[in-house]
């Protein structure tokens, strides 16, 4: 089974900052990689797929990168909207998430 | 508007069973690969199963496997997972999960992603 690994697990952050979210697979994965936003309470929504294409109606501020085994998430100016946990998904083989990145005010 | 509601969650005992259903609606059913996803209290989120749209291909994760059956019935619009010998672990919100497809030319591929989700339904699993 394929294992995806995010990092940090909690990130602190304030209004304006740049964000970055690590993913990595334990095996490669080509570009067969999404990422969701879920606040509490509610079910996730889809931002990127396909490591980098964003998701209609999302905003340009956040951005998907890699391929393989390593892939980012990027947020640019997060906005108050933005504090939420984030997931990365393989769907290479089966589906496959990972533990959660929770972004919280600083 | 494409819309996918949860229903049957509850409070079972361990080893009991429960049938989940989700309803589709806003778009054809028929074409779309369909999975069911959890989440524990607090926890992060977990496949649980995936159905083809003709229902020719089925997956569990092993978590789940020979105890959970997912199955559709594209007539009625319906997604179903049912959950057997269950077991405090198996508490969660448990999410249906449409997958992003494309169709041309009277066929359809799905894409493995996720791009519409139903609002979740509890399962609590306890004495």
């Amino acid at each position: 089974d394929i294992q995806m690994t995010q990092s940090p697990s909690t990130l602190s952050a304030s209004v304006g900052d740049r964000v970055t979210i690590t993913c990595r697979a334990s095996q490669s994965i080509s570009s067969w990689l999404a990422w969701y936003q879920q606040k509490p309470g509610k079910a996730p929504k889809l931002l990127i797929y396909k490591a980098s294409s964003l998701e209609s109606g999302v905003p340009s501020r956040f951005s998907g990168s890699g391929s393989g085994t390593e892939f980012t998430l990027t947020i640019n100016s997060l906005q108050p909207d933005d504090f939420a946990t984030y997931y990365c998904q393989q769907y290479n083989t089966f589906r496959t998430f990972g533990q959660g990145t929770k972004v919280e005010i600083k | 508007e494409v819309q996918l509601v949860e229903s049957g969650g509850g409070l079972v005992q361990p080893g009991g069973s429960l049938r989940l259903s989700c309803a589709a609606s806003g778009f054809t059913f028929s074409s779309f690969t369909m999975n069911w996803v959890r989440q524990a209290p607090g926890k992060g989120l977990e496949w649980v199963s995936y159905i083809s749209s003709s229902s020719s291909r089925i997956y569990y994760a092993d978590s789940v496997k020979g105890r959970f059956t997912i199955s559709r019935d594209n007539a009625k619009n319906s997604l179903y997972l049912q959950m057997n010998s269950l077991r405090a672990e198996d508490t969660a919100v448990y999410y249906c999960a449409r997958e992003y497809t494309q169709c041309s030319g009277g066929s359809c591929h799905s894409f493995g992603y996720f791009d519409y989700w139903g609002q979740g339904t509890l399962v609590t699993v306890s004495p």
